[in-house]
């Protein structure tokens, strides 16, 4: 079996702060994807990525960057933190497959603004 | 694009009630349909899918039919835990390959 790790687990930021979250996964999946989760409005997709160095931006991309240098890391940026924000982050994989696409979720991280 | 909608937000049931959360999705062909379910403090985790009309997916007593006629791929559990208390989400595999959309999800409370 394999894991996907998300750091930090808890990250408070300050309005118009940088932020950056990390994702390492150890399945060797070629397709990584980042969702944001907000209370009553499910997972939105922010980027995701077939492959290294590829970036695909999803409905919800606007305000973050993402990094994909190597198969097993993703990375996304929030460019500047919104006063108030609360969220959870959460990355996760999934095998190169036509019509499988089963997604293998990291634990999340938490992100508050103030 | 595509989407999907899950009419239920909250479901409050007591143990062995039966259970369905109401799934409809809005997509070109044959999109693959999954359900996953996410636990306090977890990220979701994969519980069955579906790719084929007249298909049925289960696992741990849940289970689902891909219906294309009525565009819907409904949770059902014939008796429930309160173990099985969590939120599941409905997620349809979009026709970019790539892209998987979920629902808004359905908080389950189960009472003893």
């Amino acid at each position: 079996g394999g894991i996907i790790t998300q750091t930090p687990k808890f990250l408070i930021g300050q309005e118009g702060q940088k932020l950056t979250l990390k994702c390492q996964q150890n399945f060797n999946h070629d397709t990584m994807y980042w969702y944001r989760q907000d209370s009553g409005k499910g997972l939105r997709l922010i980027y995701y990525s077939i492959t290294e160095n590829d970036l695909q931006k999803g409905d919800l991309s606007e305000g973050y960057d993402a990094s994909r240098e190597k198969k097993s890391s993703f990375s996304l940026t929030v460019t500047s933190a919104q006063k108030n924000e609360m969220a959870v982050f959460l990355c996760a994989s999934s095998i190169d497959r036509a019509g499988q696409n089963t997604l293998y979720f990291g634990a999340g991280t938490r992100l508050s603004v103030l | 694009g595509d989407s999907v909608t899950q009419t239920e937000g909250q479901v409050a049931l007591s143990e062995e009630d039966f259970l369905t959360i109401h799934c409809n999705y809005s997509a070109s062909g044959y999109p693959a349909l999954f359900w996953y379910v996410q636990y306090p403090g977890e990220g979701p985790q994969f519980l069955f899918r579906a790719s084929r009309d007249k298909e049925k997916g289960s696992s741990r007593g849940f289970e689902a039919t891909y219906d294309k006629g009525t565009t819907s791929f409904h949770l059902r559990k014939a008796s429930v835990q309160e173990s099985d208390s969590a939120v599941y989400y409905c997620a349809c595999h979009d026709t970019n390959a790539y892209k998987v959309i979920f629902g808004k999800g359905t908080h389950l409370h189960v009472l003893p």
